[in-house]
């Protein structure tokens, strides 16, 4: 069966300062993998997605960017944290082929100081 | 564009009552749709997906929801709430292609806060 994992679980950072988030997938091949950010009070936003490795969409301009190195491993990141970054952070992936359903990673709890 | 809306951003029932949760959407051509439900500090968990067969779609927990091309929209519901489903349910949309299939994205509804009370 596949499982995605997702860490930090939670994570407390000072503005200004870097960010690497990390989702990885188990049990499949050449999934579409996703970056969502949930703000307090507000629904999901899609942040990037991708759909091969190296292939990154962006969704939303902002101070951060996504990456991925190998086909089942997408890391989001960032070179100076803004206090708007705080959120809960989730990561997803779906089957390629078919871009139906997506499954949810557990999030990661960013507070940016 | 393609779009999802949630009527009701809290919902409260009492245990062992009917849960209903709205959600309209906008598209010319129906598209696929699925019902999330998130528990605090949880990423999203699939409760069902309406992918053009029956209209009635029955999912887990107790849940279904049925799509009604006529009225856009897709309404989840439970017929007798239980304490375990608080949560914070979403409803979301992928638009269909031309040829039928996914296009791949999902758009949210900004979801429903359910409360059951004892």
């Amino acid at each position: 069966s596949q499982t995605i994992h997702q860490w930090p679980a939670t994570l407390v950072q000072p503005v200004g300062s870097p960010l690497s988030l990390e989702c990885t997938v188990e049990g499949t091949s050449n999934p579409n993998l996703y970056w969502y950010r949930q703000a307090a009070g507000r629904g999901l936003q899609l942040l990037f997605y991708s759909v091969g490795i190296g292939q990154i969409s962006s969704e939303v301009p902002q101070n951060l960017s996504a990456s991925r190195p190998q086909d089942r491993q997408f890391i989001l990141s960032s070179k100076k944290l803004l206090l708007s970054d705080s959120g809960f952070y989730l990561c997803a992936w779906s089957v390629r082929q078919s871009g139906y359903e997506q499954y949810f990673g557990p999030g990661t709890r960013l507070t940016v100081t | 564009a393609q779009s999802v809306t949630q009527l009701g951003s809290h919902v409260s029932v009492s245990e062992g009552a009917l849960v209903l949760l709205r959600c309209n959407y906008s598209s010319s051509v129906p598209p696929y749709l699925f019902w999330y439900v998130q528990y605090p500090n949880q990423g999203l968990q699939l409760l069902l997906k309406y992918t053009s067969a029956a209209t009635l779609v029955k999912g887990i927990n107790g849940f279904e929801a049925e799509f009604k091309k006529s009225e856009t929209s897709f309404h989840l519901t439970k017929p007798s709430a239980h304490m375990s489903d608080a949560a914070e349910y979403f409803c979301a949309v992928t638009p269909r292609g031309h040829y039928g299939g996914s296009q791949g994205n999902l758009i949210f509804g900004k979801g429903t806060k359910l409360s059951v009370k004892p």
